[in-house]
């Protein structure tokens, strides 16, 4: 079954920083990969998502994420934060077992952006 | 979230009593899922259903059951509360397999007291 790793599980910053936020997934063959987002109390909003193709992938809010296969890596990052990015942040994989398809989460990230 | 709906939004119940938390969909999307999420676990999969009628069981399924009689409506019940079951539980969707996300619900927060 595959799996996913986020490094860190608080990631303060100051505003207009540059952030990475960090993921690991398990190796296979194929792998495609998700960020999710989740504002307080709000449910999880998709980011961005690697299914192939280039490894840089681009999302919404400025956000981009870059794979790496070598590495087993799919890191999310922003060259400049805003306060509403203050959020939570799930990568996730999907895995194909027993002819279904399903998203393993990540334990997540809280990104915590300061004035 | 457009075209999904998640009810209560919040439940407090009492150990031992059996819940129901529904989810209902409106936009004709074969896959339905149910995720917990509690601080340090991130989102853990309880039961998924893939069409009317057929579901299987998640990596949490223990103390939960999962009916979906129609393509819109996939209904999670605690057949017997308790404190563990404490937690957020989302509502997904998914227009079919494969890597193309989900979409979630607003989630409802259920204490068992």
């Amino acid at each position: 079954a595959q799996s996913v790793t986020q490094l860190d599980s608080q990631v303060p910053v100051f505003e207009e920083a540059p952030v990475e936020l960090r993921c690991n997934y398990s190796s296979s063959v194929s792998v495609y990969l998700f960020w999710y987002v989740q504002y307080p109390n709000q449910g999880l909003q998709l980011l961005l998502k690697y299914l192939s193709g280039s490894t840089l992938v681009k999302g919404i809010n400025g956000f981009e994420a870059e794979f790496n296969k070598s590495q087993t890596s799919f890191h999310l990052r922003k060259p400049s934060v805003h306060i509403s990015d203050t959020a939570e942040y799930f990568c996730a994989v999907s895995d194909q077992q027993g002819g279904s398809e399903k998203l393993v989460f990540g334990k997540g990230t809280k990104l915590t952006v300061n004035p | 979230d457009a075209g999904i709906t998640q009810s209560p939004r919040h439940k407090v119940t009492e150990t031992g009593t059996p819940v129901t938390l529904r989810c209902h969909q409106t936009e004709n999307h074969r896959y339905m899922y149910w995720y917990r999420q509690d601080p340090g676990h991130g989102l853990r999969l309880i039961h998924y259903s893939y069409g009317v009628k057929d579901t299987d069981k998640g990596e949490v399924s223990d103390g939960y059951s999962v009916s979906r009689s129609k393509t819109e409506d996939f209904l999670l019940t605690l057949e017997s509360a308790t404190s563990s079951q404490t937690s957020v539980y989302f509502c997904a969707i998914s227009e079919r397999q494969g890597p193309y996300g989900y979409t979630f619900g607003s989630g409802t927060r259920l204490t068992v007291v």
